[in-house]
């Protein structure tokens, strides 16, 4: 069965730091990837997605990902961290074959950023 | 364009009680699923739709929880009877036709938190 870790349950970074958010992924294939965040009293909003091709991905609000599939990994990534982006952060996986596009999630990582 | 919207965004019902959850899709969508987070654990897959049809329903942790999808607009989860490990917060997500394409988005609403006393 896939699974999805995140081993960081918190993290705390200063405003301007760089920031890096681990995922790890177990599955039978190369499944295709998402990370969501989860601001206070919103729904989670898609950041950015992997399905194939350039293994580093750009998303919005900048954040990017790259794909390791030695490492089965897709760790989150941001430069220059700003206050707004304190906020819950869900890695998740999708099967490429049948079964619909049920995703699963990691168990997320809390951002707090300190001014 | 309106997204994925739920009610109630709160609930606190007594063990033993009934609840219903609703959840509108972006309108189009012919996906929706119906996921949940029990607190400090993960977010799960409960089931997913495709119009009315319930397409995978392999994540509904018991005959409790009944969801429906009349007319392949809106959905309904209802517990029946609540009990206490049901508490959590659920989220619907929508997505277009899977036909489409691998790697569809789907797109979530902002999900119920349920307590249940």
């Amino acid at each position: 069965a896939q699974s999805v870790t995140q081993p960081d349950i918190h993290i705390t970074v200063s405003e301007g730091a760089s920031l890096e958010l681990r995922c790890n992924y177990s599955y039978g294939a190369t499944p295709y990837l998402f990370w969501y965040v989860q601001s206070p009293g919103q729904g989670l909003q898609l950041l950015l997605k992997y399905f194939s091709g350039d293994t580093l991905v750009q998303g919005i609000k900048g954040f990017e990902a790259e794909f390791k599939r030695s490492q089965s990994s897709f760790n989150l990534r941001k430069p220059s961290v700003h206050w707004s982006d304190a906020a819950e952060y869900f890695c998740a996986v999708g099967p490429l074959t049948g079964g619909g596009n049920k995703l699963t999630f990691g168990t997320g990582t809390q951002l707090k950023v300190e001014l | 364009e309106a997204g994925v919207t739920q009610f109630p965004s709160h609930s606190v019902i007594e063990k033993g009680q009934t609840v219903t959850l609703r959840c509108d899709p972006i309108s189009g969508h012919d996906n929706l699923y119906w996921y949940r987070r029990v607190m400090g654990k993960e977010i799960k897959f409960l089931l997913h739709f495709v119009k009315e049809s319930k397409q995978d329903e392999s994540g509904m942790p018991n005959n409790r929880f009944l969801a429906e999808r009349t007319g392949g607009t809106y959905s309904t989860l209802k517990v029946q009877p609540a009990e206490l490990e049901d508490s959590g917060v659920y989220f619907c997500a929508s997505s277009q036709d899977v036909r489409s394409g691998w790697g569809e988005t789907q797109y979530f609403g902002p999900g119920t938190r349920l307590l249940v006393l």
